[in-house]
């Protein structure tokens, strides 16, 4: 099946610094990417979406200047949590579809800690 | 409103047991997916229904779109199968209205 990358697995950084996370496919060109959160012992929240080229569509009471999400190429999106804060610490997971298909494939995920 | 209803939330049981989740949704939808999140928290998508039934080893899924329904089983359960399954809805956009999840654990 299709396989979809996350980089880096896990990240502990400073408060007030800014963590990029890659999301990448890798055998298949994802048009639409998918951002989501986990806090502890709660369901995966959406944040935003998006699709290449354009820019991203964030869910209600999601902050777009905070989390800055690049879609630049088929194969690439970004996640960066710019100034990032103790609450920011979270499970942060991907996933990619192409086209209209129903299928998403996602990421193992990424574990920040913001000390 | 579209809501994603998931029952029972916990769920214990013996190795060898059959288990069913059930996920109920509030209109129509354009597909369903079934999810298992492992402890370590990665996500495999385990089906996409629209409608019927679709069986995959020891795993069935099935869906009744006139009672808005479906149910995820799993036959000789084993302690492998402990995760939490996630039920997620699409309302005819692309974006998925997640369930709550059931946390399933299954003692040898």
């Amino acid at each position: 099946g299709a396989v979809v990358s996350q980089h880096p697995s896990w990240v502990i950084c400073k408060s007030g610094t800014s963590v990029k996370i890659e999301c990448r496919s890798l055998d298949f060109q994802a048009t639409t990417m998918f951002w989501y959160r986990q806090f502890p012992k709660q369901s995966l929240m959406l944040m935003a979406t998006s699709n290449e080229g354009s820019k991203a569509t964030y869910e209600q009471g999601v902050e777009k200047d905070k989390f800055l999400i690049n879609h630049a190429s088929l194969t690439l999106s970004t996640l960066t949590v710019t100034s990032a804060h103790p609450e920011d610490s979270s499970f942060y997971i991907c996933s990619a579809r192409w086209g209209l298909r129903e299928t998403q494939y996602f990421g193992p995920g990424t574990r920040l800690l913001v000390l | 409103k579209n809501e994603v209803e998931q029952s029972p939330q916990n769920l214990t049981a013996q190795e060898g047991e059959f288990i069913t989740i059930n996920c109920s949704y509030s209109v129509g939808i354009s597909a369903l997916h079934w999810l298992q999140q492992h402890p370590g928290g990665g996500i495999v998508s385990l089906f996409m229904l629209s409608s019927g039934k679709k069986k995959h080893g020891r795993l069935i899924a099935t869906i009744n779109i006139q009672e808005k329904h479906s149910s995820l089983h799993i036959t000789a359960s084993h302690p492998r199968d402990s995760a939490v399954y996630i039920c997620a809805v699409r309302f005819n956009n692309y974006q998925l209205i997640w369930g709550a999840g059931t946390k399933l654990i299954i003692k040898p």
